[in-house]
């Protein structure tokens, strides 16, 4: 069993619509949660993070963290063309480093 | 604020040959990371730097991948000698002391091994 997973995707929604990015982990003692978006051949931006149970809204954005559940989403709302990326979820380890999933494809279409 | 920085973009070698890839993290930044991307692979962590000192190295694939942050500025990973599975692009990253503190990247290097 991996340690964050992902689906890869690709997942395709219509421009205007939410798109939903899931991210299950298996590490119990991870306590915070990143989101990065990554463009093809450039480097993970960070999005938002996360570290408390519930809902963090910034912006188009909100992040989910279950942590009964071991889960952690990432909304995005009025999805533009632009949001057209890989989403990186990933979790920190209690030493520090992050620990990656696969990414999951995102395309929106005009 | 400058970024992480990396160099080279890109370094095309041959089997058996040695590169050594740099990092400059943002100024101020105590922890550094590496990290690897293979095709179709997740991003997997190399190693951790705190300061000059390595924290955790777990994620080293063997022997012939060395790290090193001298000064607790800038770092250097060599691959010696290379290898065609070692082919991907590396990433260096830094954060500020905090578990909150998030990672900022490079642009990384794309390495291949022919």
């Amino acid at each position: 069993q991996k340690e964050v997973e992902q689906n890869s995707g690709p997942l395709s929604v219509p421009e205007g619509a939410i798109a939903s990015l899931n991210c299950t982990y298996s590490d119990r003692g991870s306590q915070s949660f990143f989101w990065y978006r990554q463009y093809s051949g450039k480097s993970p931006e960070l999005i938002m993070f996360i570290y408390s149970n519930g809902d963090k809204e910034d912006g188009r954005f909100t992040a989910q963290l279950n942590k009964a559940s071991q889960y952690v989403s990432l909304l995005i709302r009025d999805s533009q063309p632009s949001d057209s990326a890989t989403y990186l979820c990933a979790a920190r380890s209690n030493t520090g480093k992050l620990i990656f999933g696969q990414g999951t494809t995102l395309q929106v279409k005009p | 604020e400058a970024g992480v920085t990396q160099f080279p973009s890109h370094s095309v070698i041959e089997k058996g040959q040695t590169v050594t890839l740099r990092c400059d993290p943002i100024s101020g930044h105590d922890n550094l990371y590496w990290y690897r991307r293979v095709m179709g692979k997740e991003i997997k962590f190399l190693l951790h730097f705190v300061k000059e000192s390595k924290q955790d190295e777990s994620g080293m694939p063997n022997n012939r991948f060395l790290a090193e942050r001298t000064g607790g500025t800038y770092s250097t990973l060599k691959v010696q000698p290379a290898e065609l599975e070692d082919s991907g692009v590396y990433f260096c990253a830094s954060s500020q002391t905090g578990g909150l503190s998030p990672l900022h990247f490079g642009n990384g290097t794309r390495l291949t091994v022919t």
